[in-house]
């Protein structure tokens, strides 16, 4: 079935360095991706996505580029800030099946330190 | 923005009894919710897909008599935790698919309700 596998965190960076976080996926045909980010005490929110092959997704000065061709999505900052604090999670949502169900990675925390 | 809530955010209840968790709309009409449980550390589990007015489709081993899931309305769907047992504590998300989204894949989560049976 389809899985999403996400770097472990917790990770720990200081205000204004780059963050990779990485995502692999296994899925037939060609699924969407996603980011979502958990802030402390709130619900998920989408951060970003992207549908098809070398797609790129933005939000928020994140970024993440769908490639087939490694299974990826890592999400990537050139300049964290202490308000990115949350967890982020990756997602895949399959491309058929009228549910449209969402499978997540284990979630990555990250802390930013000022 | 759209919001989910869910009631209550965190319940403690003794080993035995039901606990019921709701998972609401708040300023859009939802045709489709989802039941998400999630463990420590651990990526959030698809329990059971809940259209409104009808049955949920529940996913692989998930008991449906455990967990009962009510989708009443177009704005509020419950989930009841039947019987409580510590092995039952956990952290359960919920998330709304809009009646009028833009794409099929839009959902909007709930914050989620911490349940700890004792």
């Amino acid at each position: 079935g389809d899985s999403v596998t996400q770097m472990e965190g917790p990770v720990t960076l200081s205000e204004e360095a780059f963050l990779t976080i990485n995502c692999t996926y296994t899925a037939t045909g060609y699924p969407s991706l996603f980011w979502y980010v958990q802030y402390p005490g709130e619900g998920l929110q989408l951060l970003l996505k992207a549908t098809k092959a070398d797609d790129k997704g933005s939000n928020k000065g994140f970024e993440a580029t769908y490639r087939k061709e490694t299974t990826s999505f890592h999400l990537e900052k050139g300049s964290v800030q202490v308000s990115d604090s949350a967890v982020y999670f990756c997602a895949l949502m399959a491309p058929r099946g009228s549910a449209r169900q969402l499978t997540f990675g284990s979630g990555t925390q990250l802390t930013v330190l000022p | 923005g759209a919001v989910v809530s869910q009631h209550p955010s965190r319940v403690i209840c003794k080993s035995g009894t039901s606990v019921k968790i709701e998972c609401r709309s708040l300023d859009f009409q939802a045709t489709t919710m989802f039941w998400y449980r999630q463990f420590p550390k651990q990526s959030l589990m698809l329990m059971a897909t809940s259209n409104e007015g009808s049955k949920a489709t529940y996913e692989q081993g998930v008991e449906k008599d455990k967990f009962l899931i009510n989708h009443a309305s177009l704005t509020l769907s419950t989930l009841t935790v039947t019987s409580a047992h510590p092995e039952d504590s956990s952290f359960y998300i919920c998330s709304a698919r809009p009646l009028l989204a833009g794409g099929t894949d839009t959902q909007y989560f709930g914050p989620g309700t911490r349940l700890t049976v004792l």
